[in-house]
C-alpha cells in the first residue's frame, strides 16, 4: 500500500522568511495530492491541494509543487507569520479510489 | 452549511469497556472516513463508508468497527477498550472523487 514520508518533523522560522515542507510517496498510481493545516486544539483543514495533472498549484501564499517523476510534492509558505504556526501534513490517494494516507506531519513555528 | 459534526467531544472509558462515536457529515456528502490520531503514529486510517457500504478499512483489530446510515451518519465502535485506544478519532466527508475531505473537530477518547 501506499506510505507518505514527511520531512522535516519540526521547522522553525522567523517571521517573513520562507517555510518548505517536503513528502515523498511510494506509490506511483497515486494522483491526489491534499496538504492540511491543524492548529492546536482544533481539526485538521484543507489549505491547498494538487492533483498529479499539473506541476505546480499557488494560492496566495502558499504553493505546492508535484514532481512525478521522483514522486514527491511540497509545500512552500512565503512571507511566514505567527498564525502560520501549526502542524502540517501532507497526504496522497488515488483519487475517488483509496483512502488519504499521511504523512506523520511537521510542526511549523514562526518566531515573531 | 454545517460542517462535520462529531459527538461527544469527550469520552473517558476504563479499560474492558466498549464506546460509540458518533459522526453527521456534511449535508449531501455520502463517504465518510474515520481516523485515528496520536502524536506517535499521526493520522491512521480506520475504515471509509460510502451508501452504506464500507469501501476500505485499514489495518485495526476487529474490535473496531463502524457502520453508515441511510442518512449518510456514520457510528464507529471500539470493543474491549485498551490503554493504547486513546486518541483523537476525526472522521472527514467529502462530497465527490474530486472534492477534498473536509474533517471534523474530533472525539477524544482517554482510555484509563
Amino acid at each position: 500500500g501506499e506510505n507518505v514520508e514527511q520531512h522535516p518533523s519540526t521547522l522553525s522560522v522567523q517571521e517573513g522568511d520562507s517555510a518548505v515542507i517536503k513528502c515523498t510517496y511510494s506509490d506511483s498510481a497515486s494522483n491526489y495530492f491534499p496538504w492540511y493545516k491543524q492548529e492546536l486544539g482544533k481539526r485538521p483543514q484543507l489549505i491547498i491541494d494538487i492533483r498529479s495533472n499539473v506541476g505546480e498549484k499557488k494560492d496566495q501564499r502558499i504553493a505546492v509543487t508535484l514532481n512525478k517523476t521522483a514522486k514527491h510534492f511540497s509545500l512552500h509558505i512565503t512571507e511566514t507569520q505567527p498564525e502560520d504556526s501549526a502542524v502540517y501534513f501532507c497526504a496522497a490517494s488515488i483519487s475517488g479510489n483509496t483512502p488519504l494516507v499521511f504523512g506523520k506531519g511537521t510542526r511549523l513555528s514562526v518566531i515573531a | 452549511k454545517a460542517g462535520v459534526t462529531q459527538t461527544p467531544r469527550y469520552l473517558i472509558k476504563t479499560r474492558g469497556q466498549q464506546v460509540t462515536l458518533s459522526c453527521s457529515p456534511i449535508s449531501g456528502h455520502r463517504s465518510v472516513s474515520w481516523y485515528q490520531q496520536t502524536p506517535g503514529q499521526g493520522l491512521q486510517f480506520l475504515f471509509e463508508y460510502f451508501s452504506e457500504t464500507q469501501r476500505n478499512k485499514g489495518n485495526f483489530p476487529g474490535r473496531f468497527s463502524g457502520r453508515q446510515f441511510s442518512n449518510s451518519r456514520s457510528e464507529m465502535n471500539v470493543s474491549t477498550l485498551e490503554l493504547g485506544d486513546s486518541a483523537l478519532y476525526l472522521c472527514a466527508s467529502r462530497g465527490g472523487v474530486s472534492t477534498g475531505y473536509t474533517f471534523g473537530s474530533g472525539t477524544r477518547l482517554t482510555v484509563v
